[in-house]
């Protein structure tokens, strides 16, 4: 049972550049997060997808934009990079309808290491 | 609101002795509570679970977590610590919002093992 995948692993773009990161879900899975973690930080929320909407959104601007496909995987793309967008950024995915209970669970991906230059 | 305080950002131990990484939280009811560890340059794996279920709640590679009400804390423990322990560890506390369900980590604490 694969779990999340995310692509490319690594990733270097310039300044004013645009970039898309991707996501698929665990098996089973129906919701997608999206985690920007800078080095030496805690993975910080960015928004949140499900039924190919953005349900709950972090403090990010909107150059941070993202996308559910009906298979439930997602793209996170960020318009006009900025050097402080360099982070490895992380996919989580979840059942919506078992959080709350002890079933629930959220699995990560590997993250993808995206540096800005 | 929910949060989760880690109150170090390092803690240094030697192989073989105790480890002892904190963790306090902020929530109007009942939290969900997790640990995950993140190796260097891998992603997060998740430890242990506290879901209202028992207290003490027994994770992977010999640890556990201990949900304390009155202390609202939730401190990971373990009896030995091994050289492969060494990593970067959250807390992570599920906040609900809007009818979704977001993980909002902790700081994280950086988990240095000596020889």
């Amino acid at each position: 049972d694969a779990g999340v995948t995310q692509s490319p692993t690594h990733l270097i773009k310039t300044r004013g550049q645009q970039v898309t990161l991707r996501c698929s879900p665990k098996s089973g899975h129906d919701t997608v997060s999206w985690y920007q973690q800078a080095l030496g930080q805690g993975p910080q929320f960015i928004f949140q997808y499900y039924e190919e909407e953005e349900r709950q959104r972090g403090n990010f601007p909107d150059r941070f934009s993202g996308h559910q496909f009906p298979n439930y995987s997602s793209e996170l793309n960020v318009n006009a990079l900025l050097l402080g967008d360099s982070a490895l950024y992380l996919c989580a995915s979840s059942f919506r309808f078992r959080v709350g209970t002890s079933n629930y669970g959220y699995t990560f991906g590997s993250g993808t290491r995206l540096t800005v230059v | 609101a929910q949060s989760v305080t880690q109150l170090d950002s390092h803690v240094s131990v030697s192989e073989g002795t105790p480890v002892l990484l904190r963790c306090n939280y902020s929530s109007s009811y009942s939290p969900s509570l997790f640990w995950y560890v993140q190796h260097p340059n891998k992603g997060l794996q998740l430890l242990l679970k506290y879901t209202s279920a028992a207290t003490l709640v027994k994770g992977i590679n010999g640890f556990e977590a201990e949900f304390k009400k009155s202390e609202t804390s939730f401190h990971l423990t373990k009896p030995s610590a091994h050289m492969s322990d060494a990593a970067e560890y959250f807390c992570v506390v599920i906040v609900s919002s809007g009818g979704s369900y977001i993980p909002t980590f902790g700081r994280g604490t950086s988990l240095i093992v000596h020889p």
